[in-house]
């Protein structure tokens, strides 16, 4: 599975959009990208996914690159219990490990 | 729904107890999946069962061993704890693999 490279941590205003960033350079065709986001000691959820066109549900907005070597998990109007660590992981459809790194630390300030 | 249930939440052992964790999923999933979280770290994985009957080792799975029970349990036992084992313990269900459902965790210290 190709490797993810996120900053490890970053603020946002409250109310304001939250862009977090992933780089997945050596992503190949079959792989897709998700993320989950892990509020401090709980068990991970599920947030997205996308293969190569941009996707969008409740929670959030997933943008991948035309190249796919790089997407953009965007949190439209970040509030306070957005504040978690985010993974973004990539990973064949079918397979069912996911590979975690250490993700970013996204902070809501008020 | 419970969703993803484990017990127990809390556990401390000494070197050399063995003890099994338990995970029941109420959502018809077929998959399960047993990761730990060290601090500061991401999950690891270290064992998952596809469907009912079937089980592979995931990225870290020395020290431990799985039963999937039936379709809604998929239990994780120690046979010897070690202080390395200390860590974050979750389980998790899905029906697709990509959408993982998470259960709360279990905190395991072994001393």
């Amino acid at each position: 599975d190709a490797k993810t490279t996120q900053p490890p941590s970053m603020d946002c205003a409250e109310g304001r959009a939250a862009n977090l960033p992933c780089n997945h350079s050596t992503i190949s065709g079959n792989e897709y990208v998700y993320w989950y986001r892990q509020i401090h000691s709980q068990g991970p959820q599920y947030i997205i996914h996308g293969l190569k066109n941009n996707e969008t549900n409740e929670m959030a907005s997933l943008i991948i690159t035309e190249d796919r070597k790089s997407s953009t998990l965007i949190l439209p109007h970040a509030t306070l219990r957005d504040t978690a660590v985010y993974y973004c992981i990539v990973r064949a459809w079918d397979n069912y490990q996911l590979i975690w790194g250490a993700g970013t630390k996204l902070i809501i300030k008020p | 729904n419970a969703g993803v249930t484990q017990t127990p939440k809390f556990q401390v052992l000494k070197t050399g107890q063995s003890m099994t964790l338990q995970c029941a999923q109420d959502m018809n999933h077929n998959s399960m999946y047993w990761y730990r979280q060290d601090p500061g770290m991401g999950l690891r994985l270290i064992y998952y069962s596809a469907s009912e009957g079937t089980t592979d080792k995931g990225e870290v799975p020395n020290g431990y061993n799985v039963s999937r029970l039936n379709k809604r349990e998929f239990s994780l036992r120690l046979e010897s704890a070690a202080p390395s084992q200390t860590s974050v313990y979750f389980c998790a269900s899905s029906e697709t693999p990509w959408t993982q459902y998470f259960g709360p965790g279990t905190r395991l210290t072994v001393l």
